[in-house]
């Protein structure tokens, strides 16, 4: 899974627990994701980062937090969790290369995934 | 609204029989189109992308996609069908947002079962 590693890979936990997935990467890549996947939604992006300790909302960042201190982790917090928070969790990198002015990769290569389950 | 469509939950087709997944897009600017694929308990592995160039392009494992402006349409297709082909497939457009150019919206996916 192009050099990611998402940890850990299933867990169980009680809502009002607070809970963080981690993302680890070796490809030196500037761009990270986290998104979660629910039957009838595709992937829907939670946060991203566009470098060290720069960070953004995506579309369904309510409930979560993120935070990258070094450019191979980037971690998924959910401050306390509910069961709407169910769900699989998969995080991304890509690399942007310029080639005559024109973005020619944009590619984003994903990890294997947290199932995570909030009781 | 930036947005992708995958009108089909499943597509159903025997194997060695020719495929098509269908995805439509909405987008500001020029689009940039993916494929990905998902088999069961792992993550999406990237098969094609449209930037710019030829409106046909070719991905991994046989796959294409033909990228028609008019129709703002990227639908994947393949020759022929493999029963090791059957798997969920996301359509993905990218759209800007904030500071970072790479955000990809996907569609909501087609689960793709070729039969024996």
């Amino acid at each position: 899974d192009a050099g990611i590693t998402q940890s850990p890979r299933h867990k169980v936990t009680e809502t009002g627990t607070p809970v963080t997935l981690r993302c680890h990467q070796t490809e030196n890549h500037r761009y990270m994701y986290w998104y979660r996947q629910d039957p009838g939604h595709g992937l829907r992006l939670i946060h991203y980062s566009y470098g060290v300790k720069d960070t953004d909302k995506g579309e369904v960042s309510d409930g979560y937090s993120v935070s990258r201190s070094k450019t191979e982790d980037f971690l998924l917090t959910l401050e306390s969790a509910t069961s709407s928070q169910t769900s699989v969790y998969f995080c991304a990198i890509s690399e942007t290369s310029t080639s005559g002015g024109t973005l020619a990769k944009n590619i984003q290569y994903f990890g294997a995934g947290t199932r995570l389950s909030v009781l | 609204a930036q947005s992708v469509a995958q009108p089909e939950d499943q597509v159903n087709v025997a194997e060695g029989n020719p495929l098509t997944v269908k995805c439509t897009y909405s987008v500001s600017g020029n689009p940039y189109l993916f494929w990905y694929v998902q088999y069961p308990n792992r993550g999406l592995q990237f098969l094609l992308k449209y930037i710019t160039g030829d409106n046909l392009v070719k991905g991994s494992y046989g796959f294409e996609a033909e990228f028609n402006k008019s129709q703002t349409s990227f639908h994947m297709k393949k020759p022929s069908a493999l029963v090791s082909d059957s798997a969920l497939y996301f359509c993905a457009v990218r759209v800007s947002y904030g500071g970072a150019t790479n955000k990809l919206i996907f569609g909501t996916g087609t689960l793709l079962a070729v039969q024996p």
